[in-house]
């Protein structure tokens, strides 16, 4: 199982760029990487998914290198709504399990 | 509103008891995970069942167990209630039963133990 390792936490401010980083030193060649949003007192939602090089949706964008054993969830222009915690995984298509780690609690000033 | 609903929403016992939480999943949904998410550990992935079977395993306790029934509906059953057992019980559904699936996440149950 791919092993997570991301920063406990983050701040910004309204309207910068957020770029949270997540080490996946140990991805296996099938696997992806995943990222879910949590606010307090609710179950985590889907931010984006990837496999490789860029991917872009209306929320967010997510980067990863050639040798994918890191990725970097990029949220544009933050606002205090964006407050949460992030979390990277890497689900294991094998042994199907999804494992999320600790994440990451962004804190969005005004 | 993710469409998944659990019951109930909270849930106050004393330890040694038992108790039972229920989850419907998404319309259409076949695979239905359970996680437990307590203030000192995260997000931890109990056990996922598609359609009927258990699909994988996580950390779950012996002391706990959990079914899913032909109309897909899931419940998770936690016995011999300790105060550490305190904490979120989140149910999520997806379509399919690969772990690459969007999860859609419940409400969650609040469960506390005295």
């Amino acid at each position: 199982l791919a092993k997570t390792t991301q920063p406990i936490s983050m701040d910004s401010y309204e309207g910068q760029e957020v770029n949270i980083t997540c080490s996946h030193n140990n991805i296996a060649t099938n696997d992806y990487i995943t990222w879910y949003q949590q606010f307090p007192s609710q179950g985590p939602r889907f931010i984006i998914q990837g496999y490789k090089t860029k991917v872009t949706n209306e929320v967010a964008s997510l980067f990863i290198p050639a040798d994918r054993k890191s990725s970097t969830l990029s949220l544009p222009r933050v606002s205090l709504s964006d407050t949460a915690v992030y979390y990277c995984l890497v689900p294991n298509t094998n042994a199907g399990k999804s494992t999320f780690g600790d994440g990451t609690t962004l804190t969005v000033k005004p | 509103d993710s469409g998944v609903t659990q019951t109930p929403k909270h849930l106050i016992t004393a330890t040694g008891q038992r108790v039972t939480l229920r989850c419907s999943p998404r319309s259409g949904d076949l695979s239905v995970y359970w996680y437990q998410q307590s203030l000192d550990q995260g997000l931890q992935f109990l056990i996922q069942y598609y359609n009927g079977e258990e699909r994988a395993k996580g950390n779950i306790l012996e002391r706990f167990s959990a079914q899913q029934f032909p109309d897909l509906h899931s419940e998770l059953n936690l016995s011999s209630l300790e105060l550490g057992d305190s904490a979120l019980y989140f149910c999520a559904s997806s379509g399919d039963s690969s772990p690459l699936d969007e999860q859609f996440f419940g409400p969650g149950t609040r469960l506390t133990v005295l």
